[in-house]
């Protein structure tokens, strides 16, 4: 099945500081999200983009689908940004099953 | 974005009970509903695909018999813990979207610890 990997699994950063994510999936997707697990355990739906680049205020992201990628970016960042990030895909020959999750960056903002 | 509701989102029990968890599309009809499992500090592994009106599908390793999956309506998923032990102590989160390959929703989870 397909795999998908995110790095870095652990990421502290200061307050105010910038960061890039990066999930790489090894097949071909027709579904690509970004979640935020707040500490309550709710997935927070950050993107759905399966290609191209969207923003939503301090956060962006870009999906190059062609070279199996996906990047989030987090600009100014505050202590509530704190949590797990998860990317999970839908392999585009299983339409309709699914997400398949990536282990997760855990970042850590201090004040 | 459309709206999963999942109830409980805390329950104790006694080993050997069981306990159902209910999941519901609030504002969309969803003939597919997803069921995953994720264990402190790990990632959401799949349990099960739950079918509108048919039998759920299993993931391999997941018991069928523990875990009743029952998808009655367009709107509503339950998932029943059968003769529950400790080492089914974990955080259920279920799953549903719109259409076939639209943004998927997740619910509150459920945090189920037997004791």
């Amino acid at each position: 099945g397909i795999q998908v990997e995110q790095s870095p699994p652990d990421l502290i950063l200061q307050e105010g500081a910038n960061s890039t994510l990066r999930c790489n999936f090894s097949d071909s997707v027709n579904n690509l999200q970004w979640f935020h697990q707040n500490p309550w355990g709710q997935l927070i739906n950050l993107f759905y983009i399966p290609s191209g680049t969207k923003q939503n205020g301090r956060l962006s992201a870009t999906t190059v689908a062609t070279e199996r990628y996906s990047l989030l970016y987090i600009s100014s960042s505050q202590t509530t940004d704190s949590g797990v990030y998860f990317c999970a895909v839908g392999p585009l020959d299983q339409a309709g099953t699914a997400l398949i999750f990536g282990k997760g960056t855990t970042l850590s903002v201090s004040s | 974005g459309a709206v999963v509701s999942q109830h409980p989102s805390r329950v104790i029990c006694k080993s050997g009970t069981s306990v159902k968890i209910e999941c519901r599309s609030l504002d969309f009809q969803a003939t597919t509903m997803f069921w995953y499992r994720q264990f402190p500090k790990q990632s959401l592994m799949l349990m099960a695909t739950s079918n509108e009106g048919s039998k759920a599908t299993y993931e391999q390793g997941v018991e069928k018999d523990k875990f009743l999956i029952n998808h009655a309506s367009l709107t509503l998923s339950t998932l029943t813990v059968t003769s529950a032990h400790p080492e089914d102590s974990s955080f259920y989160i279920c799953s549903a979207r719109q259409g076939r390959d639209t943004e998927a929703f997740f619910g509150q989870g459920t945090r189920l610890t037997v004791v």
